[in-house]
């Protein structure tokens, strides 16, 4: 199993610029999630996706949209960038138990630089 | 929602010394705790899960207890090695009934030869 898979490892936009962020999970998991992560702020929550089919804001959701495309593959899009969109994104996957816990699983992360 | 708080400042220890890191949250009490480790240039990596009405447990040279009296979490590794150094992350249920974890800032932790 590669588990989970984030493409690609690093990218250089300048404001204004779009991209994608892609994401993909081999574990069948059912919940997936996009992070960001910056120096002194840990990890913050731009959106979720609890099931196939829905999707939901986090923490800092604006100037973002996500796509569950199916069960494995979440993306991230970046409409137009800024530079305080620079940092590192982290997507990951869960399978939740019937108590609504879930261990996660992350990806290597994309490092995102925009100038 | 849930506030943790990690102790900010990097946590050196020599190797073969037992470390320890605190986790304190603020509002309601969890139905769960969980750490994780984070190696630079990584993604973060579970290591364990505590439920509310577990005082402790334990993995391999890893012990981590919860007192929701105090409202915090210890994480310890006994018998430390460099190969532990690393930035160790705890998450807990943004809020009562939720799935999704909000994570800590993480404490830093260097273990010397």
């Amino acid at each position: 199993n590669a588990g989970v898979t984030q493409t690609p490892k690093f990218q250089v936009l300048k404001t204004g610029q779009s991209m994608t962020l892609q994401c993909a999970q081999d574990m069948n998991h059912n919940s997936m999630y996009w992070y960001r992560q910056d120096p002194g702020m840990g990890l913050r929550l731009i959106y979720y996706s609890a099931s196939e089919g829905t999707t939901d804001k986090g923490e800092v959701p604006n100037g973002y949209n996500v796509s569950r495309l199916n069960k494995r593959e979440f993306s991230l899009r970046l409409e137009s960038a800024a530079p305080s969109q620079t940092s590192v994104y982290f997507c990951a996957s869960s399978v939740l138990s019937g108590r609504g816990e879930g261990e996660q699983y992350f990806g290597p992360g994309t490092r995102l630089t925009v100038t | 929602s849930q506030k943790i708080e990690q102790n900010s400042e990097a946590l050196n220890i020599q190797e073969g010394k037992t470390a320890t890191l605190t986790c304190n949250y603020t509002n309601y009490s969890p139905a769960y705790l969980q750490w994780y480790r984070q190696d630079p240039g990584r993604g973060p990596v579970f290591l364990l899960l505590i439920r509310e009405n577990e005082k402790e447990k334990r993995k391999e040279r890893l012990k981590v207890t919860f007192d929701t009296t105090l409202k915090q979490s210890l994480f310890h590794i006994t018998a430390s090695q460099p190969a532990d150094s690393a930035t160790y992350l705890c998450a807990l249920p943004s809020s009562g009934g939720s799935y999704i974890p909000t994570f800590g800032r993480g404490t830093s932790l260097i273990v010397h030869p």
